[in-house]
């Protein structure tokens, strides 16, 4: 079964700086079954990136995802005040089940 | 536009059992595959189960398996989870989420793009 490990747990940062966020693979995963998620306290994930790459509707363009194999990466540009959040990574499309990492909490410095 | 309502939480006893339920709207709910994912309190996301379209395809997690089942009623466009024989370790938001899928190239990218606002199930005696 593919583990994904997110990293680092907790990014602190100000707003207007660049957030580097990972998610590794265990094994090697399809760039079209990789997705990450936004969430906020007391709300509901929001999709943000699919197949790796590809911004959601309505998704800014400081949010980019990037990488293959077992190697991938969100970044945000410059961060804004609504982008402290938590972060996930999902895989899910070569088995039924879905798999998402640990998340990563990005907080303000 | 797209809404997903989760209901059915609560208070449940250890052994006991709940059904959750998902309004789904703004949709044709038999278009799509639906899944049942949960968070723990101050933990990380858990897939739970999904199930087809056309309702016949159901697969669980390994922490669920045996214990939950997963339906739908196209017919009053909702989705179900029944949950037995519960566990203190089962306590968590369970979000319902639509499974949507967009091809390039020839290749198909899968991904949640509608999630309901989650219910909360407690399980304390």
């Amino acid at each position: 079964e593919i583990v994904l490990t997110q990293s680092p747990g907790t990014l602190s940062l100000s707003p207007g700086e660049r957030a580097t966020l990972s998610c590794r693979a265990s094994q090697g995963v399809s760039s079209s079954y990789l997705a990450w998620y936004q969430q906020k306290p007391g709300q509901a994930p929001r999709l943000l990136i699919y197949g790796a790459s590809s911004r959601a509707t309505g998704i800014p363009d400081r949010f980019r995802g990037s990488g293959s194999g077992t190697d991938f990466t969100l970044t945000i540009s410059r961060l804004e005040p609504e982008d402290f959040a938590v972060y996930y990574c999902q895989q899910y499309g070569n088995s039924p089940a879905s798999i998402f990492g640990g998340g990563t909490k990005v907080e303000i410095k | 536009q797209v809404q997903l309502v989760e209901s059915g939480g609560g208070v449940v006893q250890p052994g006991r059992s709940l059904r959750l339920s998902c309004a789904a709207s703004g949709f044709t709910f038999n278009n799509y595959g639906m899944h049942w994912v949960r968070q723990a309190p101050g933990k990380g996301l858990e897939w739970v189960a999904v199930i087809s379209y056309d309702g016949n395809l159901k697969y669980y997690g390994d922490s669920v398996t045996g214990r939950v089942t997963i339906s739908r009623d196209n017919s009053k466009n909702t989705l179900y989870l029944r949950m037995n024989s519960l566990r203190t370790e089962d306590t968590a938001v369970y979000y319902c989420a639509r499974e949507d899928s967009k091809v390039f190239a020839g290749v198909a990218m899968y991904y949640f793009d509608f999630w309901g606002q989650g219910t909360l199930v407690t399980v304390s005696s």
